[in-house]
């Protein structure tokens, strides 16, 4: 079965910094999806950038970049430029390639933007 | 404007009742999943459902059971409740099994 760990809880940045978030997964397949989902007090999921595992070129959203490394199964995401709205939950989250698939989230990081 | 509509947004139920939630996909999202949420958790699958029939099921509990409309409505119900049940529901719908769209999720609280 395929898991995904996130092993920071909580994490604070000053803002206009760079923040690092990380995420591990495990999987036996060769062809899935990574995504990040950012999830504020609002409670709505949504999406902040998505990985095909077949590419090798990290996928880039604006100010979020990952950092994918198959070969470790690591997908960590980068923010750039921080910024008082990105303070939220963050859920790493993995997709069988199989369109009917359900999606893994991990426990999720609590990030913190300091004024 | 999200494009998924939950409801009813906050519900409070006794232990042992049955309840509803609904969830109202945009045109054309032939897909919907449900996932529950308890305090300090990722999100946790329940089912998903393509064009009216269920096609994916997390370790969830027979009790847990829902259903989709043609008109991209759905629903999850959950009967005797407990007070575990307690968490954040939330209904994602797709149009293709990729790129889902989150709602914001009903608040259930059993007691």
């Amino acid at each position: 079965a395929q898991t995904v760990t996130q092993s920071q809880p909580e994490m604070s940045v000053q803002e206009a910094e760079t923040v690092t978030l990380s995420c591990t997964y495990d999987t036996s397949e060769s062809d899935y999806y990574l995504f990040w989902y950012k999830q504020p007090p609002s409670r709505q999921m949504i999406l902040v950038i998505r990985q095909e595992a077949y590419k090798q070129q990290n996928a880039t959203e604006n100010r979020f970049s990952v950092n994918f490394q198959k070969a470790a199964k690591s997908f960590s995401l980068k923010i750039s430029d921080s910024q008082l709205g990105d303070a939220a939950m963050y859920f790493c989250a993995y997709r069988s390639w199989n369109r009917d698939d359900k999606i893994i989230f991990g426990k999720g990081t609590r990030l913190h933007i300091l004024p | 404007e999200t494009g998924v509509t939950q409801s009813p947004t906050h519900l409070i139920k006794t232990r042992g009742q049955q309840v509803t939630l609904r969830c109202s996909s945009q045109s054309g999202h032939n897909t919907v999943s449900w996932y529950q949420q308890a305090l300090g958790q990722g999100p946790q699958f329940i089912f998903q459902y393509y064009r009216e029939e269920e096609n994916g099921r997390g370790n969830f509990p027979p009790r847990f059971s829902g259903l989709q409309f043609p008109n991209y409505s759905s629903e999850l119900n959950v009967n005797a409740l407990e007070l575990d049940d307690s968490a954040l529901y939330l209904c994602a719908s797709s149009p293709d099994s990729y790129g889902y769209t989150f709602g914001s999720g009903t608040r259930l609280t059993v007691v």
